[in-house]
């Protein structure tokens, strides 16, 4: 199995500012990394798919970039919604396999 | 709207059987791949186990091959998961997903509670 290594486990930060989640695969996974948002009595969302598509709906401050084994998530100008739980998962091969996830908290 | 609605979760004894169901709205179910994704309590995501559109393939994890079964009725447009001989390690919100784009859950429920404990 593909195992997926996330940093950093928790991150905080201010509205406004920028932050980045790394993601690292065990093997090449080629473009298909996937990234979730998990927030408390929510569905989880979709943001981006294969590396750096945005899912229909998410917001243009938040962008995907890489390929092979290294993946990061930058978000830009951080609003108050984004705070929560955001995980990595790859979408290469079977089985679909997630990143242990990195709590964005409100400094 | 996208709606995926799980159902069937609660309390169970350690190697009983409980069936969750997943009742979807707003598209057409027949022509998307469905899965469940677990997720134990302070945990992180797990990939549980993927079903095609029409039903002919499956897919599971290894933690769970050979006792629990995903299932599908397009004329309902419900998701199954049928859990046989659970152990306490199968606790956990059970959530049910959309597939597209390969492997990338693109909709999900908001879960059903499993808790595995005599």
């Amino acid at each position: 199995d593909v195992q997926m290594t996330q940093s950093p486990s928790n991150l905080a930060a201010s509205p406004g500012e920028s932050v980045s989640i790394n993601c690292k695969a065990s093997k090449s996974i080629s473009k298909y990394l996937a990234w979730y948002q998990q927030k408390p009595g929510k569905a989880n969302k979709l943001l981006i798919y294969s590396g750096s598509t945005l899912q229909s709906g998410t917001p243009s401050r938040f962008s995907g970039s890489g390929s092979g084994t290294d993946f990061t998530l930058t978000i830009r100008n951080l609003e108050p919604e984004d705070f929560g739980l955001y995980y990595c998962q790859q979408h290469n091969e079977y089985p679909p396999t997630f990143g242990a996830g990195t709590k964005l908290e409100l400094k | 709207e996208v709606q995926l609605v799980e159902s069937g979760g609660g309390l169970v004894q350690p190697g009983r059987s409980l069936k969750l169901s997943c009742a979807a709205s707003g598209f057409t179910f027949s022509d998307y791949n469905m899965a469940w994704v677990r997720q134990a309590p302070t945990k992180g995501l797990e990939w549980v186990a993927s079903i095609s559109y029409g039903g002919s393939n499956t897919h599971y994890g290894d933690s769970v091959k050979g006792r629990f079964t995903i299932s599908r009725d397009n004329a309902k447009s419900t998701l199954y998961l049928q859990m046989d001989s659970l152990r306490s390690e199968d606790t956990a919100t059970y959530y049910c997903a959309r597939s597209r784009y390969n492997l990338v859950m693109d909709a999900w429920g908001q879960g059903a509670s499993v808790t595995v404990s005599s």
